[in-house]
């Protein structure tokens, strides 16, 4: 069964600290990762996803498969990032599975 | 920039009612999914649409729920009989290929009495 793990349920970091939200995943075969971002009073929004390996809004995030993980990172964190993260995952493109599955998500605070 | 909508934004029903939750996805997006999240978890997946089928669906999408797209521009989820454990947020969204970002609308809220 295909699983994903969001450790922290919340994390609370000052303005200009870097930070790292943590995605641990499971799923047998190459899957896609994605990091969704949810502002206060937003939808659910796409922050980036392994296969483009692009940075958004200076998050990247690196898909280790040897670990099983997708952690996201910000070397210098600003206030306006404070919003819940969901890590997600679905199948690769080619299995025909599109379904996301869902971490719990963290809520990231960053205190000015 | 073309957002997916949905529509009502809150609904409260009595147990054993019939709801219908409507979407309406991105003009040229077609494929289509349903989510819920219940208060204080995760968000769960329940079905996925394309070419007027079910595509995808979850073990939490049983027989009393449904999806049509009964025009060029809507996407509605029916529950049938609604339970308390229906209540949640209810989320669609949409992609322009099967490959693609799903696009997510702001959400039902449900609440089952």
């Amino acid at each position: 069964a295909q699983r994903v793990t969001q450790p922290e349920k919340l994390l609370s970091v000052f303005k200009g600290a870097p930070v790292e939200l943590k995605c641990n995943y499971s799923y047998s075969g190459s899957p896609e990762l994605f990091w969704y971002v949810q502002y206060s009073r937003q939808r659910l929004q796409l922050l980036l996803r392994h296969i483009s390996r692009e940075s958004i809004k200076g998050f990247t995030a690196d898909l280790n498969k040897g670990e099983t993980s997708f952690h996201l990172k910000k070397p210098f964190a600003q206030e306006e990032d404070s919003a819940m993260y969901y890590c997600a995952l679905s199948g690769a493109s080619d299995t025909g599975r599109r379904a996301l599955t869902f971490g719990s998500g963290t809520r990231l605070q960053v205190q000015p | 920039e073309p957002e997916v909508t949905q529509t009502p934004s809150h609904q409260v029903t009595q147990m054993g009612q019939e709801v219908i939750l409507r979407c309406v996805p991105i003009s040229n997006h077609l494929y289509f999914y349903w989510y819920r999240q219940i208060l204080g978890q995760k968000v769960e997946f329940l079905v996925s649409f394309y070419n007027n089928e079910i595509s995808e669906k979850s073990e939490i999408f049983d027989d009393q729920f449904s999806v049509e797209r009964p025009d060029g521009s809507n996407f509605t989820l029916k529950i049938r009989s609604t339970k308390l454990e229906d209540s949640a947020m209810y989320f669609c969204a949409s992609s322009p290929e099967y490959q693609e970002t799903q696009y997510f609308g702001p959400g039902t809220r449900l609440l089952v009495l």
